[in-house]
């Protein structure tokens, strides 16, 4: 079945400091893949998407290129803020007419510190 | 324009009883998904609901159903309630044929 896996956490930044959160993942055809960022005590909240290969999807400074032949998702921003601290969830979306389509699979969250 | 809204914000039950968390899509959303989120894990996909029928399901028991009502609005039930069922539940919701889901703040059950 379909699976996400994130780099394990925690990771710990300055601010200012180029991050980056690796996500890699398994599906059967052609899925769409998404980053959530989940801030404490919220639910969680759609940072940025890519429908197809080679797609880049992009949201507040935040970066991610769908690859398909490396099968990754990598989120990326040029310079942290503390506001940026917070649980990032990598996520794919099933292929229609799949048995996975409708639902979104999680990798297990990466929690992001940035310190002054 | 209100986003996707859930109620309770926190529910405390013990263990054997039944729960009932309620949801009200996003404007313009015909399709309400739910997710269970354990502490420090990511949310694991429940069940989808569409046209008021389940459309999709995970691998949860049949002790959690939902509903979903012609307003699009949406119920899970879990009965017979275990320690493990505590957690952060989320819904998402949706537009038909779309893949992104938006999600409302959840509803936080602690099973006693």
């Amino acid at each position: 079945g379909d699976s996400v896996t994130q780099m394990e956490g925690p990771v710990t930044l300055s601010e200012e400091a180029f991050l980056t959160i690796n996500c890699t993942y398994t599906a059967t055809g052609y899925p769409s893949l998404f980053w959530y960022v989940q801030y404490p005590g919220e639910g969680l909240q759609l940072l940025l998407k890519a429908t197809k290969a080679d797609d880049k999807g992009s949201n507040k400074g935040f970066e991610a290129t769908y690859r398909k032949e490396t099968t990754s998702f990598h989120l990326e921003k040029g310079s942290v803020q503390v506001s940026d601290s917070a649980v990032y969830f990598c996520a794919l979306g099933g292929s229609a007419g799949g048995t996975s389509y409708g639902k979104l699979t999680f990798g297990q969250g990466t929690i992001l510190t940035v310190h002054p | 324009d209100a986003g996707v809204t859930q109620s309770p914000t926190h529910l405390i039950k013990t263990r054997g009883q039944q729960v009932t968390l309620r949801c009200s899509p996003k404007s313009g959303h015909d399709t309400v998904s739910w997710y269970q989120q354990a502490l420090g894990q990511g949310p694991q996909f429940i069940f989808q609901y569409y046209e008021e029928e389940e459309r999709q399901r995970g691998n949860f028991p049949d002790r959690f159903s939902g509903h979903q009502f012609p307003n699009y609005s949406s119920e899970l039930n879990v009965n017979a309630l275990l320690l493990g069922d505590s957690a952060l539940y989320l819904c998402a919701s949706s537009e038909t044929g779309a893949r992104e889901q938006f999600f409302g703040p959840g509803t936080r059950l602690t099973v006693l």
